[in-house]
């Protein structure tokens, strides 16, 4: 079974520029979580989707940050503008029960 | 507020012996516990997990253990290799609510 995929996985960019994650979660689980991990921190959840529905965003900061997952597949996080306090790793989880399985993540540079 | 704790950043054992890697949460409404393990430029990978039903969970060289009363729980790994150096962190939730609260992680390191 393939696991969580991400991409791109490391991205440089300098601020004010907008930045785009993509996700593709487990065949078959309907819930996809997008996460933040600060350097030396554990995850922390951005926004939690069941199928196209985002059920939980209270943690997305809404002035920049958006997220879409059209067709309850794939997943699109996006940043605009970025600051350089973005600068984190972004990691895509997938669940059809109470396990989450998590993708390598996106290493985010912001100069 | 930090709803879960891994006081311990980092952690050294010999080869062969116990690891045991510990976390104390505060929220007493978390009931299910997991523990994730994680390489360098990696994802966390889950490892094991435990419902507040139970207070103990095997699977082969881990084992979770969970103390309600104290709010606390801990994995053991019998015996240690030197694959199981990475970073473990635990997380847990709520009942019906999928979100997991991490914490800080701890960084185990097997000594050959």
């Amino acid at each position: 079974e393939a696991g969580v995929v991400q991409s791109p996985r490391y991205k440089i960019i300098e601020k004010k520029q907008p930045v785009a994650f993509w996700c593709n979660p487990i065949s078959g689980h309907n819930t996809l979580y997008w996460y933040l991990q600060n350097l030396g921190q554990g995850p922390e959840l951005l926004i939690r989707y069941e199928n196209e529905e985002a059920v939980d965003d209270s943690q997305l900061p809404k002035d920049r940050f958006s997220a879409e997952r059209l067709k309850g597949v794939d997943s699109t996080l996006k940043i605009q503008p970025a600051e350089l306090g973005d600068s984190a790793v972004y990691l895509c989880a997938s669940s059809r029960g109470e396990t989450q399985y998590f993708g390598p993540g996106t290493r985010l540079l912001v100069l | 507020d930090q709803q879960v704790k891994q006081n311990s950043p980092s952690l050294s054992v010999q080869e062969g012996r116990i690891s045991i890697l510990n976390c104390d949460y505060t929220n007493s409404m978390f009931d299910y516990f997991l523990w994730y393990k994680k390489y360098p430029a990696e994802g966390p990978t889950f490892l094991i997990s435990i419902s507040s039903i139970k207070d103990k969970n095997e699977d082969g060289r881990f084992t979770v253990f969970l103390n309600k009363s104290a709010k606390h729980l801990s994995l053991h790994i019998v015996p240690s290799q030197p694959g199981d150096s990475a970073v473990y962190f635990c997380a847990a939730s709520l009942f019906g609510n999928e979100k997991l609260t991490f914490g800080t992680g701890t960084r185990l390191t097997i000594i050959p």
